[in-house]
């Protein structure tokens, strides 16, 4: 089993749409947890770090759920611009050890 | 700000070649890392440093050496190339690895073939 799980998708949603993600962690050890953003043939971006209390950036919305293991984004009102693929990441504090799900692909349709 | 540079941005080497692949960083990161990224199987850890003369192996290690002589610098060899390492390599570091909210800056990646 992958320490870091994501449903690969693709999703397609139009325009304005809201859209979420989970993300599934194997590993109790780690410690936090981030979304990146990666557009095709680029590399990834961080888009926002995940907080325990949850956290929000705009149209983006993280949450947290340690006894279940999952962390999740929500976006709303889907513009165009969020087609990429979200990247779910988890870091083992003092491990050195920063592991990557294999991405869930957003299309975002006028 | 230049951050985290790659080159080259695009390589095609023979099988059994030798190359190297330089990374810069330019923000005094502690921490720096390669990772290759192939089809369905994510970002994968090869190597990583947490400072100058200090390297560690990460998920797949085999076939690639690094070293650390500067904080700046942190290059990943490709010894005898073969047509697996076909993929796109990422640079990436952060401040302090071991920091609660420390993110990684990724490099604009290199695309290497191996025929």
């Amino acid at each position: 089993r992958k320490e870091v799980e994501q449903d690969p998708g693709p999703f397609n949603v139009p325009e304005g749409a809201t859209v979420a993600f989970n993300c599934t962690y194997s590993n109790s050890a780690s410690q936090s947890f981030f979304w990146y953003r990666q557009d095709c043939r680029k590399e990834p971006k961080l888009l926002m770090s995940v907080y325990s209390s949850g956290n929000e950036d705009g149209r983006f919305t993280a949450q947290l759920n340690r006894a279940s293991q999952y962390i999740s984004l929500l976006i709303r009102d889907s513009k165009l611009s969020d087609s990429a693929t979200y990247l779910c990441v988890g870091k083992n504090t003092g491990g050195f050890k920063t592991i990557f799900g294999a991405g869930t692909r957003l299309f975002v349709k006028a | 700000n230049a951050g985290v540079t790659q080159t080259p941005k695009f390589q095609v080497l023979k099988t059994g070649q030798s190359m190297t692949l330089q990374c810069a960083q330019d923000m005094n990161h502690e921490y720096m890392s390669w990772y290759r990224q192939d089809p369905g199987m994510g970002l994968r850890l090869i190597h990583y440093s947490v400072g100058a003369g200090i390297t560690d192996q990460g998920e797949v290690p085999n076939g690639y050496n690094v070293s650390r002589s500067t904080t700046e610098d942190f290059p990943l060899r490709l010894l005898s190339a073969a047509p697996s390492q076909t993929s796109v390599y990422f640079c990436a570091s952060s401040f302090r690895e071991s920091s609660y909210n420390s993110p990684l800056h990724f490099g604009n990646g290199t695309r290497l073939t191996v025929t």
